[in-house]
């Protein structure tokens, strides 16, 4: 299957600084990723859709202005927490489509683990 | 209600045995399911793809949708302790997929 790397794997920061966080394909182009968030023991919630070339989509609820996303090239999309506070500490998880059939086979990256302190 | 249910768990079930894993769906765009198998602090590894109703299977695991009843399903055969982990079943239109909650599945040695 596909590789999606992700960096870093885990972070500790400080309320109020920002983090950086990348999601890379490594074996394919992705013109569209994905950046999830999950929290303990519950299912993958979509923040937003990363678009190489254009912005990025965000779901209701998700804070663009907080949670910035770059689709820098084919292989690579950032997600920027943005003055993080501990309610932002979670799983962020990374995706990135193949078309298959009729559909997309997805593949996920291993996820960053945040913890703001 | 929600576009994917499944059954939580947990689900525990001795070495060896056959594993049944469900989920039900009410989007009827839904054109295409997967099934993800994550590890605790891992991302969600893919296990299996399927497009069609019937039954797909790869090695030890077989799929199986059911479009005019909108059910998919995963079986586990010959269950391995390494397969203790989280099931998620996701179906998708597009590119977007909406997940079920997952099930915790612990094989027990």
């Amino acid at each position: 299957g596909a590789v999606v790397s992700q960096h870093p794997s885990r972070v500790i920061c400080k309320s109020g600084t920002s983090v950086k966080i990348e999601c890379r394909s490594l074996d394919f182009q992705a013109t569209t990723m994905f950046w999830y968030r999950q929290f303990p023991k519950q299912s993958l919630m979509l923040m937003a859709t990363s678009n190489e070339g254009s912005k990025a989509t965000y779901e209701q609820g998700v804070e663009k202005d907080k949670f910035l996303i770059n689709h820098a090239s084919l292989t690579l999309s950032t997600l920027t927490v943005t003055s993080a506070h501990p309610e932002d500490s979670s799983f962020y998880i990374c995706s990135a489509p193949i078309a298959q059939g009729v559909g997309y086979e997805q593949y996920f990256g291993p996820g960053t683990r945040l913890t703001v302190t | 209600q929600k576009e994917v249910e499944q059954d939580p768990g947990p689900l525990s079930v001795p070495e060896g045995a056959i594993v049944s894993l469900n989920c039900t769906y009410s989007n009827s765009a839904f054109q295409y399911f997967m099934w993800y198998r994550q590890y605790s602090r891992k991302g969600p590894e893919l296990l299996m793809y399927t497009y069609s109703s019937g039954n797909k299977e790869d090695g030890r695991f077989t799929a199986q949708v059911d479009k005019s009843s909108k059910y998919i399903s995963l079986f586990i055969r010959d269950s391995q302790p390494s397969d203790s982990a989280t099931y998620l079943c996701a179906g998708a239109g597009s590119y977007q997929l909406t997940f079920g909650k997952g099930t915790k599945l612990s094989v027990i040695p």
